[in-house]
């Protein structure tokens, strides 16, 4: 099993929907979690960070339930610019960060 | 503030030769890693170091690649001899001691003919 699994992609939804990604890491011990976002041909960049209580910045909400090792982002109100690759990240220990492969999203006009 | 440095931005081998990247992470950054990002694939950790010691190379394939960050600054990865299968996209990052967030070079694309 991999340590950390998302959703295949890609999601191709239309300007001002609303989109979920989901996430699941393997490791219980696992310490903190991200969401990074990759654009094309781009280096990766934290979007986010996950707590436990949910954190919401602007349009993007994330939640973490450590019971389910499950972390999930929503994006409200999707814009042509949040085109892009998103990745779950963990934490395992002593930032050793392991990546998810990747959903790819595609908001289409 | 100046960035995750990488060198070169692209390189294109022959397979079984030799390639060396050179990074150079944010002034202050003590923990450095290096990731393999093949095609369509998440970032894959090949080696993180703490200073100048290694804290994990558990995916680091050593009968071919070595990295090293002998004065804990700037880091190198040498792959010796290349194979196809290590075309992909070479990141460099750093995070600052206490840090959580990893600031990631522009990467290196490596092309194995």
């Amino acid at each position: 099993r991999k340590e950390v699994e998302q959703d295949p992609g890609p999601f191709n939804v239309p300007e001002g929907a609303t989109v979920a990604f989901n996430c699941t890491y393997s490791n219980s011990a696992s310490q903190s979690f991200f969401w990074y976002r990759q654009d094309c041909r781009k280096e990766p960049k934290l979007l986010m960070s996950v707590y436990s209580s949910g954190n919401e910045d602007g349009r993007f909400t994330a939640q973490l339930n450590r019971a389910s090792q499950y972390i999930s982002l929503l994006i409200r109100d999707s814009k042509l610019s949040d085109s892009a690759t998103y990745l779950c990240v963990v934490n395992l220990y002593g930032n050793k960060l392991v990546f998810g492969a990747g959903t790819i999203l595609r908001v289409k006009s | 503030e100046a960035g995750v440095a990488q060198s070169p931005r692209y390189k294109i081998i022959e397979k079984r030769q030799s390639v060396a990247f050179w990074c150079n992470p944010i002034s202050g950054h003590a923990t450095l890693y290096w990731y393999q990002q093949i095609l369509g694939q998440g970032p894959k950790l090949l080696i993180q170091f703490q200073n100048n010691g290694v804290v994990d190379d558990s995916q680091l394939p050593k009968d071919r690649f070595s990295a090293e960050r002998l004065k804990g600054v700037d880091s190198t990865l040498k792959i010796q001899p290349a194979k196809l299968e290590d075309s992909a996209v070479y990141l460099c990052a750093s995070i600052l001691t206490g840090g959580t967030e990893a600031f990631f070079g522009q990467g290196t694309r490596l092309t194995v003919v």
